[in-house]
């Protein structure tokens, strides 16, 4: 079955904490990105990345870092948690390079930062 | 600033009537847009999209308008159904001579239909 696929689906955790939310594809898709949702506000994009070792940011990337070593796989990495990244944050993939194919997103992760 | 604006955070539409959900957008270089559907507790599923070349695109019960002189577009379910109920999201890109310098996608703030039985 064709999915992305996160992990943890939910977190609490402390400030200054170092937490990593994975994300993996199964779709040999090339574009990866990372939303955050947030009331009001939408989603809004963090980063992305048009293939393997190839990232840029997003709208928000302000605390977050991602890397892209396999083109399945697309951490994003909170290096030093602050309360002002609790959360709901989506991965999503598609075909090509560019944003304006339809992604497929993952289930969502639910991190609370105390 | 929020280029992307959808400005009704909710709507409710009797069963089998029409569902028009509308955006907004301000940045005259986007000239892809998408309309996404979410459940609770589920991601985001992308729904149907539109360039800037045209000025309508059809899905089965699902239609998108384009009016470019406006920045505006919208999303018409017709007849709509109770398992249309979600929060939709329209999105806007730029690839016009973006030269892979510009691929984001930008998000409006959502809107709740519910459709009532």
């Amino acid at each position: 079955e064709a999915q992305v696929t996160q992990n943890p689906r939910y977190l609490i955790t402390v400030t200054g904490k170092k937490l990593t939310v994975t994300c993996s594809q199964n779709m040999n898709h090339e574009y990866m990105s990372w939303y955050r949702q947030d009331p009001g506000l939408g989603l809004r994009q963090i980063y992305y990345s048009m293939n393997v070792e190839v990232t840029d940011k997003g709208d928000v990337p302000e605390g977050y870092k991602v890397s892209r070593k396999e083109k399945r796989n697309f951490p994003l990495i909170l290096e030093s948690p602050s309360p002002n990244q609790t959360s709901l944050y989506f991965c999503a993939s598609s075909t090509g390079v560019l944003s304006n194919q339809p992604q497929h997103f993952g289930d969502g992760t639910r991190l609370s930062i105390l | 600033d929020q280029q992307v604006k959808q400005n009704s955070p909710s709507l409710s539409v009797q069963e089998g009537r029409i569902s028009i959900l509308n955006c907004d957008y301000t940045n005259s270089m986007f000239d892809y847009f998408l309309w996404y559907k979410k459940y609770p507790a589920e991601g985001p599923t992308f729904l149907i999209s539109i360039s800037s070349i045209k000025d309508k695109n059809e899905d089965g019960r699902f239609t998108v308008f384009l009016n470019k002189s406006a920045k505006h577009l919208s999303l018409h379910i017709v007849p709509s159904q109770p398992g249309d109920s979600a929060v939709y999201f329209c999105a806007a890109s730029a690839e016009r001579g973006s030269n892979f310098g510009n691929e984001k996608l930008t998000f409006g703030t959502g809107t709740r239909l519910t459709i009532i039985p």
